[in-house]
């Protein structure tokens, strides 16, 4: 059970968009409609932001979009706020016999 | 509205157990709508899964983490416990609990977390 790969950092200045990628596999990413994001400010726990892939929570801005390809998640961040900087993680259901799951590396998002 | 608050020894020597026990206010851990489950983080780093358990005592653990893991539930308190045996400086990380959906990975609600250091 290999983490899922993500960049290390991606930046962008306010309103801008960016784009977060979260690379797996078919075992995880590619097998399953169940990736989650989650964004975690220094100190704080995660906060989810997004689940089965493109759903958000209520309360989550519609600021943040999800979407999937073959074995990739991606997290869209469209009109950049500063209070967005943080530490941004995906996690996939990976296990078809088993209920387990595994994290991205995760990626720091800096607003310029 | 949910709360998850860890509990436990900040400080384990090495090669002794760690034990956390998680307590659920605000809703009900014999919900068959969600799994509860053990996620932590070391310093600096990032987020690991190291497993869940049902109220129904189902559990499921990180491969990487099987041999040393143990996930108990006790649905009399609200709660659930971890333990995680024969630990080393690897282990330190803060520890966190929180609420699965059932059926997907997808953890709702958290605790605040807990810092466990693994030192003599």
């Amino acid at each position: 059970q290999s983490a899922l790969t993500q960049p290390r950092s991606v930046s962008g200045s306010p309103g801008q968009s960016v784009t977060i990628s979260c690379t797996g596999t078919s075992s995880d990413v590619g097998g399953y409609n169940y990736v989650s994001w989650y964004q975690q400010h220094p100190g704080k726990a995660p906060k989810l932001m997004i689940y089965d892939v493109s759903k958000r929570p209520s309360g989550v801005p519609d600021r943040f979009s999800g979407s999937k390809s073959g074995n990739t998640a991606s997290l869209t961040i469209s009109g950049l706020q500063a209070e967005d900087e943080a530490d941004y993680y995906c996690c996939s259901y990976a296990g078809s016999y088993t209920f387990e799951g595994v994290f991205g590396t995760g990626t720091k998002v800096t607003v310029l | 509205q949910l709360q998850l608050q860890e509990s436990g020894p900040g400080l384990v020597k090495p090669s002794e157990t760690l034990s956390l026990t998680c307590t659920v206010s605000g809703g009900s851990i014999s919900s068959s709508s969600y799994y509860w489950g053990w996620i932590r983080q070391p310093p600096g780093k990032g987020l690991e899964w190291i497993g869940s358990i049902y109220y129904s005592g189902s559990t499921y653990y990180n491969p990487s983490l099987k041999s040393r893991v143990t996930i108990s539930v006790d649905t009399s308190k609200n709660q659930f416990s971890l333990k995680l045996s024969s630990v080393t400086a690897a282990d330190t990380a803060v520890y966190y609990c929180a609420r699965l959906i059932v059926a997907t990975i997808t953890f709702d609600y958290w605790g605040q977390g807990t810092l466990v250091t693994v030192s003599s």
